[in-house]
């Protein structure tokens, strides 16, 4: 299994704030993602990297920016929060041992709750 | 586009019942479906999963059933319990393309009445 830790949990701020939300797993593994998940909807896609100094949009358009300067880390940033940014984020990353990645399973953090007043 | 249909949105079941939830796919490269079950306030957890080359995979209650030539697949659980409600996850997964990204239904919350 893949140990994935997203911090903060829940994160209540204004308008206009700089935000970073953390994920980190303890695999070693080249691949992470990040999803939004709203209520009643699928998981989207936001972003996703192959590795150190990879990163590339999903499918959901985001304002939110990633970064992945080491493998263990892929964090999240919002520049400007605004109340359309309230969701819920999900960080993952494959299941299996690194250089073996199944992709077809994820292993999910327990997510980061956003609400931008 | 959606690229994964499931339903219904929401489902109520006695205990002890069965509990069903479909989905349906296009895409003929897909070729892992998983499950995945959430609870409030937690993220996604892998519940079973199935190849496209197997019909059915049962894991205790659990049971998914697959429909190559229809694209469909489904979530049978038997015996349904309080402690399986939760929302419900279908997913597929292209395991072949460089990125191997999952695309997941809009899910299925699921209430087990004691």
């Amino acid at each position: 299994e893949a140990d994935i830790y997203q911090t903060p949990r829940y994160l209540v701020i204004g308008t206009g704030k700089k935000i970073t939300l953390e994920c980190s797993q303890t695999m070693g593994h080249d691949k992470m993602y990040w999803y939004q998940q709203d209520p009643g909807m699928e998981l989207h896609l936001i972003h996703y990297s192959y590795g150190v100094n990879s990163t590339e949009k999903g499918d959901l358009s985001s304002e939110s920016t990633v970064s992945r300067i080491r493998t263990e880390h892929f964090p999240l940033t919002l520049e400007s929060a605004r109340p359309s940014h309230t969701s819920q984020y999900l960080c993952a990353s494959p299941a299996g041992t690194s250089g073996r990645e199944n992709t077809g399973e994820l292993f999910f953090g327990e997510g980061s709750r956003l609400t931008v007043l | 586009q959606q690229q994964v249909k499931q339903s219904p949105q929401s489902l109520i079941v006695q205990k002890g019942g069965i509990s069903i939830i479909n989905c349906a796919y296009e895409n003929t490269a897909f070729d892992y479906f998983p499950w995945y079950q959430q609870f409030p306030g937690k993220g996604p957890a892998l519940l079973i999963a199935i190849r496209p080359d197997v019909s059915e995979k049962k894991e205790g209650r659990f049971t998914i059933s697959f429909n190559k030539s229809a694209k469909q697949f489904s979530l049978h659980i038997m015996d349904s319990q309080p402690g399986d409600s939760a929302t419900y996850f279908c997913a597929a997964s292209d395991r072949g393309s460089t990125l191997g990204r999952l695309y997941f239904g809009r899910g299925t919350q699921l209430t087990v009445w004691p």
